[in-house]
Parts: structure tokens; C-alpha cells; sequence
């Protein structure tokens, strides 16, 4: 399979603990965008990467979130000390083109009890 | 504020039927983009229409676009039970990256 894969696809965490996702974008793509969706919302920005820079962040990500793509490949988003209201939806995206088609992982469903 | 706005919220529609769905969006763009989503999955591109296309086909979908009004319809004509999902229209922010701006999705529902 060649399209964009995301791990977990579901994660159940106490409040207070840190979790940690995962994202393999497509081999070409250099674009990485990370999302999170809540329940009957559209996907909210998070974090643009263009190869390992990351060149902008949301005011959405808090300092209890942070984002890696060490090699230009793989992208890790990590989360602290977990809050209720993190729990979402996150979803990778990878692109060719800025502007262009993005192409979406599964997500990784997060639930903070 | 999110960039896309689609109306209607919720459509419900039987098999056969065709589904149009709007959105409305506020900057200028470059481009507008569909995507789908089924219940507790990723989203999947349907289609891309450039600022300079007013009409564009993709097997059973029909989306138009209209600078003008900034706006853009996207239609699911003879509708099956499998195109149950949700549908979002998405700008990308042309000055941030490509990054896309979507709206809350109108949710479909197709019975057999």
C-alpha cells in the first residue's frame, strides 16, 4: 500500500498522559500536514512541513504539542500531559504540489477518559 | 473561521436520486477541492477545480465553481447506498503553504 498510513488508528489514554502518533506519508510527497477533526467538523489545521522544516504552526497547537519530521520522511506528533479537549480526530496528509490534491491517512482517534 | 461553508448540513436521499450540496468561501483562491469522508475515516479527494474552470466532470460528479459569487456546487448524480458520507469542500491558503481550509461538510445519506 502506497497511500499515506497513520499509527494507532485508535489510542484510549488517561488524562495527564503523553501520546505519541505516527504518519508515513507518501515516499514522494515532501508536503506533511497534520489536522484534527472533532465530531461534525471539517479538519482543522495543525502543522505544515515541507521535508524536516516545519514552517508554520496553528495557534491551535498548544506548547503541550509538538511535531517532528526528523528525516524528512516519517512525522511524529506528540502530545503532554493530555486534556479532554484533545480528544479528536488526527489526521496526515501528504501533497506533490503546494495547493495541489492532499491525500489522507486514516487518522488516529484519540480519547482521553 | 473556517474558509468553506457547505449547505446543506444534512441531506437525506434515495437510491437513484442525485445530491447537490454547496459552498460558499470568502478569499480569493486558486483552487477548490472535494473530498469525502466515510464514518470514522480518512478523507478522500473527489475532484479539483482551478479559479479559471467553471465545470468539471468525474464519473458520476459534477462540481462547478463561480468566482464571482465564490461559490461551489458539487453534484453526485444516479446516487448509490455506498456514496453515505460526509462531503467537504477545501480551499488551500494561497500565502500559508497550500494548506487547506475546510468547511464543517454536509453530511449524506443514501438509502437503498
Amino acid at each position: 500500500d502506497t497511500g499515506v498510513s497513520q499509527d494507532p488508528r485508535h489510542k484510549i489514554t488517561k488524562r495527564g498522559q503523553n501520546v505519541t502518533f505516527r504518519c508515513d506519508p507518501i515516499s514522494e510527497h515532501n508536503r506533511l500536514y497534520w489536522y484534527r477533526q472533532t465530531l461534525g467538523q471539517g479538519p482543522e489545521f495543525l502543522t505544515y512541513f515541507q521535508n524536516e522544516a516545519q514552517l508554520e504552526k496553528s495557534r491551535l497547537l498548544s506548547d503541550r504539542f509538538s511535531a517532528e519530521r526528523p528525516k524528512g520522511s516519517f512525522s511524529t506528533l506528540e502530545i503532554q500531559r493530555t486534556e479532554q479537549g484533545d480528544s479528536a480526530m488526527y489526521l496526515c496528509a501528504s501533497s506533490l504540489e503546494v495547493s495541489g490534491e492532499a491525500f489522507f491517512g486514516q487518522g488516529t482517534r484519540l480519547t482521553v477518559v | 473561521s473556517q474558509q468553506g461553508e457547505e449547505d446543506p448540513q444534512a441531506l437525506s436521499i434515495q437510491e437513484g436520486e442525485n445530491a447537490t450540496m454547496n459552498c460558499s468561501y470568502k478569499t480569493s483562491i486558486n483552487n477548490l477541492q472535494w473530498y469525502r469522508q466515510n464514518s470514522g475515516r480518512g478523507l478522500v479527494h473527489l475532484i479539483l477545480i482551478r479559479s479559471n474552470e467553471r465545470e468539471k466532470h468525474s464519473g458520476r460528479l459534477r462540481v462547478t465553481l463561480d468566482t464571482s459569487k465564490k461559490s461551489s456546487s458539487l453534484l453526485i448524480t444516479a446516487s448509490r447506498a455506498a456514496d453515505t458520507a460526509s462531503y467537504f469542500c477545501a480551499t488551500p491558503k494561497t500565502d500559508s503553504w497550500g494548506k487547506l481550509q475546510f468547511g464543517a461538510g454536509t453530511q449524506v445519506v443514501v438509502t437503498p
